[in-house]
């Protein structure tokens, strides 16, 4: 299994409330993605980082911020939380941006 | 618009019979195709990738049929196992074509069942 971590694994939070949620990873891969799942949805990109300080916005990418200062972690924040962002969050690696690796996902509840 | 659809949501296979997962896209760009495999509470796993030049890929129990034509590709379990109760999701990227920025389209999922 890829070493990726993801912190916290659960959340609950109210809303207006600024989250940050963290991936970690050891496997020294390029790129990284910050997904969020949901019933009838699948999954949906936010944001992904393609290098140090480099990100770009995905297909759901409102109310959500990202940072990669360093190779291992990439952040995924929500500057005042609402109740449509709760959801599974997701983070995933990729060495050659093909295939892509998850970690186990948090699970944020805005109340 | 939904570029990656799978069309059913649910199937249920008695173990040891075929399971067949299926997949189409609207965008001829995507040129790799991926599968992947999620357990309740669990993130999701790389179960097996196929690209436009190639029409099959195996491995083990699992084959991906890529049908670039009818722009569908399919997912063969043989045989079942009940282990193999999961959300499958297909994706697809546009990683050769140049067009793209590696970034993977997911469809919504299928759940499968398999009844022991």
């Amino acid at each position: 299994d890829a070493g990726i971590t993801q912190s916290p694994r659960h959340k609950v939070t109210e809303t207006g409330t600024p989250v940050t949620l963290r991936c970690h990873q050891t496997e020294n891969h390029r790129y990284m993605y910050w997904y969020r799942q949901d019933p009838g949805h699948g999954l949906r990109l936010i944001h992904y980082s393609y290098g140090v300080k480099d990100t770009d916005k995905g297909e759901v990418s409102d109310g959500y911020s990202v940072s990669r200062s360093k190779t291992e972690d990439f952040l995924l924040t929500l500057e005042s939380a609402t109740s449509s962002q709760t959801s599974v969050y997701f983070c995933a690696i990729s060495e050659s941006g093909n295939e892509q690796f998850f970690g186990p996902g948090t699970r944020l509840t805005v109340l | 618009d939904q570029q990656v659809k799978q069309n059913s949501p649910s199937l249920s296979v008695q173990e040891g019979r075929i399971s067949i997962l299926n997949c189409d896209y609207t965008n001829s760009m995507f040129d790799y195709f991926l599968w992947y495999k999620k357990y309740p509470a669990e993130g999701p796993t790389f179960l097996i990738s196929i690209s436009s030049i190639k029409d099959k890929n195996e491995d083990g129990r699992f084959t991906v049929f890529l049908n670039k034509s009818a722009k569908h590709l399919s997912l063969h379990i043989v045989p079942s196992q009940p282990g193999d109760s999961a959300v499958y999701f297909c994706a697809a990227s546009t990683a050769y074509s140049g067009a793209g920025s590696y970034q993977l389209t997911f469809g919504k999922g299928t759940k499968l069942s398999v009844i022991p």
